[in-house]
């Protein structure tokens, strides 16, 4: 069955400018989670959707970053005014319940 | 404040010998750790997992051991093998939250 998919695959953009980054969790899953992956680092946990609940937004490293999952489904990841931090590995993933989440392939922003 | 480390950034081990990967946390109140491992340009994927009331689980070429008095998990390979050759990820999940919480990664290599 299909995966998680991220769309683009990589992205470069300019600093100062907006991304927007796609993810389609598995079908079914209630769960949607956004993290990141700096250069030589771990996986940063960045924000969660569970259901229609309140998405847990603790792990957003400011302001200029937004998600929405829409219909319960598909999620976008919104960086506002890049900046050459923000540049990573944008890891989506999704899960039915319990501990084990399902990655995507990831999308790789580099900020110019 | 990180609450799960992995302090060896990198392994590298015989094709057929055993590789032990080290994971530290100071969290006590992980429900469940899990293992992940990825490839270059992949996500990660999940490999296994023992649940915190456990010392060990074994899973083919795979065992992972948890020592709760001294915090420290660690993944045994058995035999090692070239198609081993990832990053891997030890991860500590609470259910009240529903989140994972990620260390920094080690890199493995083994050599045929």
């Amino acid at each position: 069955g299909a995966g998680v998919s991220q769309s683009p695959s990589n992205k470069v953009t300019e600093k100062g400018k907006d991304v927007e980054l796609r993810c389609d969790p598995i079908s079914g899953h209630t769960a949607l989670y956004w993290y990141r992956q700096s250069l030589g680092q771990g996986l940063e946990f960045l924000i969660y959707f569970q259901g229609n609940s309140a998405p847990d937004k603790s792990g957003l490293p400011s302001d200029r970053f937004s998600a929405e999952r829409t219909g319960g489904s598909v999620s976008t990841l919104t960086i506002q005014r890049t900046q050459q931090e923000d540049s990573a590995v944008y890891l989506c993933a999704s899960s039915l319940a319990g501990n084990e989440q399902y990655f995507g392939p990831g999308t790789r922003l580099t900020v110019t | 404040d990180q609450q799960v480390k992995q302090n060896s950034p990198s392994l590298s081990v015989q094709e057929g010998r055993i590789s032990i990967l080290n994971c530290d946390y100071t969290n006590s109140m992980f429900d469940y750790f899990l293992w992940y491992k990825k490839y270059p340009a992949e996500g990660p994927t999940f490999l296994i997992s023992i649940s915190s009331i456990k010392d060990k689980n074994e899973d083919g070429r795979f065992t992972v051991f948890l020592n709760k008095s001294a915090k420290h998990l660690s993944l045994h390979i058995v035999p090692s093998q070239p198609g081993d050759s990832a990053v891997y990820f030890c991860a500590g999940y609470k259910a009240a939250g529903n989140k994972l919480t990620f260390g920094g990664g080690t890199r493995v290599l083994v050599k045929p």
